[in-house]
């Protein structure tokens, strides 16, 4: 059973303009959530998260998006880059349950078209 | 570098074999996390070690097997290997709340069972 859904295998988009990737989740007591970005024969590195407290979170030209009544979230990449072309993966946790397993979605390829 | 240490970096098998894969965590991460990375999978969750004791357990099989010693390095022993073994397969790190900081992975272990 996914607990985290990210339905879009891939996705293209033109440099400059922007990306939005999505994710959806069952698990209603998830109250953590972070995106990760993969490029080929590395490991997954830590992007941008956003605790259940609030609806947005920014750092520069990432923006996530939660909407918890939709179980929903999205990232947002505005102006999009080459260097962003990537496997995104989201994630989501419990944040005062200690050490428990993010559980990730099965990703979204990003590919930023120059 | 991402701190997190994945050994060997590919590996080829033959059905039936067992082989071990090593992870060194970031320096002062006391968590380390095994995912198993499959063709068209999200990032499935094996198990995790805190300070060298089992914390939680995934989808993990039972001809695997993994510990965590006192320098906190991790092994992951997969024995009896089947074709459907083929994956990649990443080691993360975290400080105390994985949550909080997120994790911290390693670039991987591509491993082909023939």
């Amino acid at each position: 059973d996914q607990q985290v859904k990210q339905n879009s295998p891939s996705l293209s988009v033109q440099e400059g303009r922007i990306s939005i990737l999505n994710c959806d989740y069952t698990n209603s007591m998830f109250d953590y959530f972070l995106w990760y970005k993969k490029y080929p024969a590395e490991g997954p590195t830590f992007l941008i998260s956003i605790s259940s407290i609030k609806d947005k979170n920014e750092d520069g030209r990432f923006t996530v998006f939660l909407n918890k009544s939709a179980k929903h979230l999205s990232l947002h990449i505005v102006p999009s880059q080459p260097g962003d072309s990537a496997v995104y993966f989201c994630a989501a946790s419990f944040l005062n349950s200690g050490n428990t397993p993010l559980v990730f979605g099965k990703g979204t390829r990003l590919s930023v078209i120059a | 570098d991402s701190g997190v240490t994945q050994t060997p970096k590919h590996l080829i098998t033959a059905t039936g074999q067992r082989v071990t894969l090593r992870c060194s965590p970031r320096s002062g991460d006391l968590s380390v996390y095994w995912y198993q990375q499959s063709l068209d999978q999200g990032l499935q969750f094996l198990i995790q070690y805190y300070n060298g004791e089992e914390r939680a357990k995934g989808n993990i099989l039972e001809r695997f097997s993994a510990q965590q010693f006192p320098d906190l390095h991790s092994e992951l022993n997969l024995s009896s290997l089947e074709l459907g073994d083929s994956a990649l397969y990443f080691c993360a790190s975290s400080a105390r709340t994985a949550a909080n900081y997120g994790y911290t992975f390693g670039s991987g272990t591509r491993l082909t069972v023939v």
